[in-house]
């Protein structure tokens, strides 16, 4: 079946520092990709997503680009800040009738410290 | 354009009781779905309603039930609460049944003593 795997947390960062989390996903065919973030307390919110090959996605200096060859969807920032502390979950919707319903990684919580 | 609302956002319940959980979407928009999270098995995803059909359910077992309303509101219902019932339950609302994506409420922490 459709999983995401995503690299473990804690990550802990000074301000200013560039930022990486790992997500790498199986799936047959062709999912739609999501990084969601949740801050403490608080529900998910939608970061970014992609829907094909190639597709980059990008919102408040976060970015991931879908690679279909290497199965991943990788989350980028070049410079942290504070307020980025939060846990950041991968997902994905697949394809063939699998329309709402969201496979998610286990999360990565990011500590940025100033 | 107001966001998803959940109802209540905190229950506490015991074990061997029934819970009704609310869940209003984003105007507009036509499907709703629903998450358990928990530390242990983080997000799982419980059932996706479209135009009041059930679209997909997940791995979850029968005590756990849901419905839509003609005004795409949707309710979700846990039977025979056990302890490990204890979770955050997340709603999310889309404009279609497709791979749109999805906008989340804030979440009802149920807890099950």
């Amino acid at each position: 079946g459709n999983s995401v795997t995503q690299m473990e947390g804690p990550v802990t960062l000074s301000e200013e520092a560039f930022l990486t989390i790992n997500c790498t996903y199986t799936a047959t065919g062709y999912p739609s990709l999501f990084w969601y973030v949740q801050y403490p307390g608080e529900g998910l919110q939608l970061l970014l997503k992609a829907t094909k090959a190639d597709d980059k996605g990008s919102n408040k200096g976060f970015e991931a680009t879908y690679r279909k060859e290497t199965t991943s969807f990788h989350l980028e920032k070049g410079s942290v800040q504070v307020s980025d502390s939060a846990v950041y979950f991968c997902a994905l919707v697949g394809p063939y009738n699998q329309g709402g319903k969201l496979i998610f990684g286990q999360g990565t919580e990011l500590s940025v410290k100033p | 354009k107001a966001g998803v609302t959940q109802t209540p956002r905190y229950l506490i319940k015991t074990r061997g009781q029934q819970v009704t959980l609310s869940c209003s979407p984003i105007s507009g928009h036509r499907s709703v779905s629903w998450y358990q999270q928990t530390p242990g098995q983080g997000l799982q995803f419980l059932f996706e309603y479209f135009s009041e059909t059930q679209r997909n359910k997940g791995n979850f077992p029968g005590r756990f039930s849901g419905r839509q309303f003609s005004n795409s509101r949707s309710e979700m219902n846990v039977s025979t609460l056990e302890l490990g019932d204890s979770a955050l339950y997340l709603c999310a609302s889309s404009r279609t049944t497709g791979r749109d994506e999805q906008y989340f409420g804030p979440g009802t922490r149920l807890t099950v003593t």
